[in-house]
């Protein structure tokens, strides 16, 4: 079955050091994954997609995530966290290559990041 | 463009009400979906449309409809509400031509079920 893991409920870290957001996944052929953003009461936004190419992907925001086949994970990444980082994030990935394919949620990890 | 819109922002209604949860996008875009938000759980899809006049089933269906007359709108209708359905409600559409391509969310209806 598809599936995708993010196994911390939350990450503490103070401004200015780098952060990361664990998210791994578990589908059968290739993986189209995403990071999605929540700020209190408000939708998802996006922040950055993998689909080919490159492992490491540019986002918003100063976001980015590095996809690794053999460890099947696509870690959220940003060098220097701001406060304005606190939020609720998502991974999510598409279950079919086709474009009508559903997209598959984690349970989120909430990020605080502490002035 | 205004996006994805959502109405209500808020409802209560009592066990065994009907309502309808409306949706809207501008972007014309050909799918559109419905998900739940529970603590813990993620989102969990609920229902999804590929276009008008055609809707499908995601992973929690149950005590729930939908139908898609328009490109625009998508409405999902609880028919008698139970507790357990209480819950943050998104809306969200996308392109499906093209490159995969993001998700706009709406903003959200929170239904509290007594």
């Amino acid at each position: 079955a598809q599936s995708v893991a993010q196994p911390e409920d939350q990450v503490n870290v103070a401004e200015g050091n780098p952060l990361t957001v664990k998210c791994t996944y578990s589908v059968s052929g290739n993986p189209y994954l995403f990071w999605y953003v929540q700020y209190p009461n408000r939708g998802l936004q996006f922040l950055l997609k993998y689909i080919t190419g490159d492992n490491l992907v540019k986002g918003s925001y100063g976001f980015e995530a590095e996809f690794n086949k053999s460890q099947t994970s696509f870690h959220l990444k940003k060098p220097s966290a701001l406060v304005s980082d606190s939020a609720l994030y998502f991974c999510a990935v598409r279950v079919s290559s086709s474009n009508t394919g559903k997209l598959i949620f984690g349970q989120g990890t909430t990020l605080q990041v502490k002035p | 463009n205004a996006g994805v819109t959502q109405t209500p922002k808020f409802q209560v209604l009592k066990t065994g009400q009907s309502m309808t949860l409306q949706c809207a996008q501008d972007m014309n875009h050909e799918y559109m979906s419905w998900y739940r938000q529970d603590p813990g759980m993620g989102l969990r899809l609920i229902h999804y449309s590929v276009g008008a006049g055609i809707t499908d089933q995601g992973e929690v269906p149950n005590g729930y409809n939908v139908s898609r007359s328009t490109t625009e709108d998508f409405p999902l209708r609880l028919l008698s509400a139970a507790p357990s359905q209480t819950s943050v409600y998104f809306c969200a559409s996308r392109r499906t031509s093209g490159e995969f391509n993001e998700q706009f969310f709406g903003p959200g209806t929170r239904l509290t079920v007594l």
